[in-house]
């Protein structure tokens, strides 16, 4: 069963504060990702990648930075946050073959800027 | 860019009610189209997948079959349960992107009562 671990779980942060948000995969799977969810938007991707190094931009970049530093980890930076990014962010892996498309999630990261 | 439209936000049953949960797509060239399940607190779950014109996706008593005339991919089970209760993700995959960026749609709640 493929694993994603994300931390920390639940973060309180202040406007302005600067948060990162963490995600390792034990499943040697190359893609990774970054999405938030909000009611009515549902998943919205925010930055992928598909090896260490490498960073695709996704569909709601603004206010975000990404890196993925191995294979393993892949991490989410917000330097300014702001309330409007109060959200729940998924980091994903998925690996190439037959399940193409097949993303495997975390729990999940509750964010909450004040 | 591509996207994807669940028409219904909530939808509530009862137990051996049908389901149907339309889902609509716009993308340019061949997508890939995906349905996800999300039982709370938890990530999202692969359903089931389909890459082609008329190729039916099934997993867990769950259908859909692709629709490339109406670009559509709905989700449908015959007799629902009160365990299937969760909120279900209609998802394309890119084929401008050799299919590694997957784009969500809103979700639609399910709630199934006994």
């Amino acid at each position: 069963e493929a694993a994603v671990t994300q931390s920390p779980r639940n973060k309180v942060t202040v406007t302005g504060g600067n948060v990162t948000l963490s995600c390792r995969q034990t499943n040697s799977h190359n893609y990774m990702y970054w999405y938030r969810q909000d009611t009515g938007h549902g998943l919205r991707l925010i930055h992928y990648s598909y090896g260490a190094g490498n960073l695709q931009i996704g569909d709601v970049p603004d206010g975000y930075k990404a890196t993925r530093t191995t294979q393993e980890d892949f991490f989410l930076l917000l330097e300014l946050a702001s309330p409007s990014q109060t959200s729940l962010y998924f980091c994903a892996s998925r690996g190439l073959g037959a399940n193409t498309g097949q993303l495997y999630f975390g729990e999940g990261s509750k964010l909450t800027v004040l | 860019g591509d996207s994807v439209t669940q028409t219904e936000g909530q939808v509530a049953l009862s137990e051996e009610d049908f389901l149907t949960i339309h889902c609509n797509y716009s993308a340019s060239g061949y997508p890939a189209l995906f349905w996800y399940v999300q039982y709370p607190g938890e990530g999202p779950q692969f359903l089931f997948r389909a890459s082609r014109d008329k190729e039916k996706g099934s997993s867990r008593g769950f259908e859909a079959t692709y629709n490339k005339e109406t670009t559509s991919f709905h989700l449908q089970k015959a007799s629902v349960q009160e365990s299937d209760s969760a909120v279900y993700y209609c998802a394309l995959g890119e084929a401008s992107s050799s299919f590694s960026k997957l784009v969500f749609g809103q979700g639609t709640s399910l709630s199934v009562v006994p």
